[in-house]
């Protein structure tokens, strides 16, 4: 299975909104509503921002939504905040019924 | 609140094989509908998904890494353990222990990781 495709870098000022795109195949991102969106500062443990494309779980700033189009999803973060400034990773479970993540974006609040 | 904790020997030589362990606190690793995940991230990479265990050793493994890996659930000891076979320089990583669940098909419950490197 191949990693899910994510650009390796994005940036935006605070108070802008960015958004990170996650491509997968038919087989993944394009078959299932399991996609899920991690936030990971460097030495922590990843966190859980949206789940199920869309869905946040409790405690996670509203600023974050999920969204799916075709074998593309998508995280928007609105209102940057320097706390954001961390690396993203999208999740998609696959027909394999395994897991495959992105490789990663790097968020930099400038 | 479910805390996970990985433990393990940091250094492991080429060719042998890596052991890991992951202990759950605060909740019970048998209460239903709950998997338990590896997952890896080698320096300046992305995460990679190694396998899930279900307490009634069910399994799941990334296609990759199926044939070296090994799961196992200590379920009186409230773990799950992870062995990786023949490991090479290319195993080195900080592995996480996650947790999963049927109702919410994502990570939500994650280890802090653990460093290991192989090298003689």
């Amino acid at each position: 299975q191949s990693a899910l495709t994510q650009p390796a870098s994005v940036s935006g000022s605070p108070g802008q909104s960015i958004t990170i795109s996650c491509t997968g195949t038919s087989s993944d991102v394009g078959a299932y509503s399991d996609v899920s969106w991690y936030q990971h500062h460097p030495g922590k443990a990843p966190k859980l921002m949206i789940y199920d494309v869309s869905n946040r779980p409790s405690g996670v700033s509203n600023r974050f939504s999920g969204s799916k189009s075709g074998n593309t999803a998508s995280l928007t973060i609105s209102g940057l905040q320097a706390e954001d400034e961390a690396d993203y990773y999208c999740s998609s479970y696959t027909s394999l019924s395994t897991w495959v993540f992105g490789g990663g974006t790097k968020l930099t609040v400038l | 609140q479910v805390q996970l904790q990985e433990s393990g020997p940091g250094l492991v030589k080429p060719s042998q094989t890596l052991s890991l362990t992951c202990t759950v606190s605060g909740g019970s690793i048998s209460s239903g509908g709950y998997y338990w995940s590896w997952i890896r991230q080698p320096a300046g990479k992305g995460l990679e998904w190694i396998g899930r265990v279900y307490p009634s050793g069910s399994t799941n493994f990334n296609p990759s890494l199926k044939s070296r890996v090994t799961f196992s659930v200590d379920t009186p000891k409230n773990r799950f353990s992870l062995q990786l076979s023949s490991v090479t320089a290319a195993d080195t990583a900080l592995y996480y222990c996650a947790r999963s669940s049927n109702s919410l098909d994502a990570f939500d419950v994650w280890g802090q990781g653990t460093m290991v490197t192989v090298s003689s």
